[in-house]
């Protein structure tokens, strides 16, 4: 079955240090990958996305994410956490058979203390 | 530039009454969806339109209703509303399928809460 999972429902970094999301998705055709952040009483933001080509994808904000097909892997890494990365991210995954819309792992809330 | 827009942001019903949630695009947009969320599931797809005058169901759309009579709207309709549907919905518009999903654009949310 075609899934998408998050590892940890909670993240707590200290601020400069590395912030590493987990996102493993389960499909026998790669899919096309996605990473949203949503900010308190907002809605979702684009981070970055991966289709085709480059791996390694760099989105806004300093983050980036590497695609691993023989790990079916797509984590979301930054190097250096700033306080205003506090939030919640979703990873997100368009499969390239069955239905045309994305399906949305259940979310990681990063929390980065001073 | 709006993007996507929803009215209302905030709600409270009670058991058994009806509403209408509407989202607008002003980007020209193919495809609009219907996600709900709740905490520790994510979203979770109710309803999706790939055009005017298309819809179809999505993960959990029971309970719900839609349309899409303009190409820039979407409307999700609660016939009688329960306090199992207490969540925040967003909508979301893509361009459409091709080679390339460009991901969606979302709307702020509505906070909707059924006593």
């Amino acid at each position: 079955a075609q899934s998408v999972t998050q590892l940890g429902s909670h993240v707590s970094v200290s601020e400069g240090a590395l912030v590493l999301l987990r996102c493993n998705y389960s499909s026998s055709v790669p899919p096309y990958l996605f990473w949203y952040v949503q900010y308190p009483n907002q809605g979702l933001q684009l981070l970055l996305k991966y289709t085709t080509g480059a791996t390694l994808v760099k989105g806004i904000n300093g983050f980036e994410a590497e695609f691993k097909k023989s790990e079916t892997s797509f984590h979301l890494t930054k190097p250096s956490a700033h306080m205003s990365d506090a939030a919640e991210y979703f990873c997100a995954v368009k499969f390239q058979t069955g239905a045309n819309n994305l399906f949305f792992g259940t979310g990681t809330r990063l929390t980065v203390i001073p | 530039n709006a993007g996507v827009t929803q009215t209302p942001k905030f709600r409270v019903l009670k058991t058994g009454q009806s509403m209408t949630l509407l989202c607008a695009q002003d980007m020209n947009h193919e495809y609009m969806y219907w996600y709900r969320q709740d905490p520790g599931m994510g979203l979770r797809l109710i309803h999706y339109s790939v055009g005017e005058g298309t819809t179809a169901k999505g993960e959990v759309p029971d309970g719900y209703n839609v349309s899409r009579l303009k190409k820039q709207n979407f409307l999700l309709g609660l016939e009688s509303a329960a306090p199992s549907q207490t969540s925040v919905y967003f909508c979301a518009s893509s361009p459409g399928t091709g080679s390339y999903h460009y991901g969606y654009t979302f709307g702020s949310g509505t906070r909707l809460t059924v006593v």
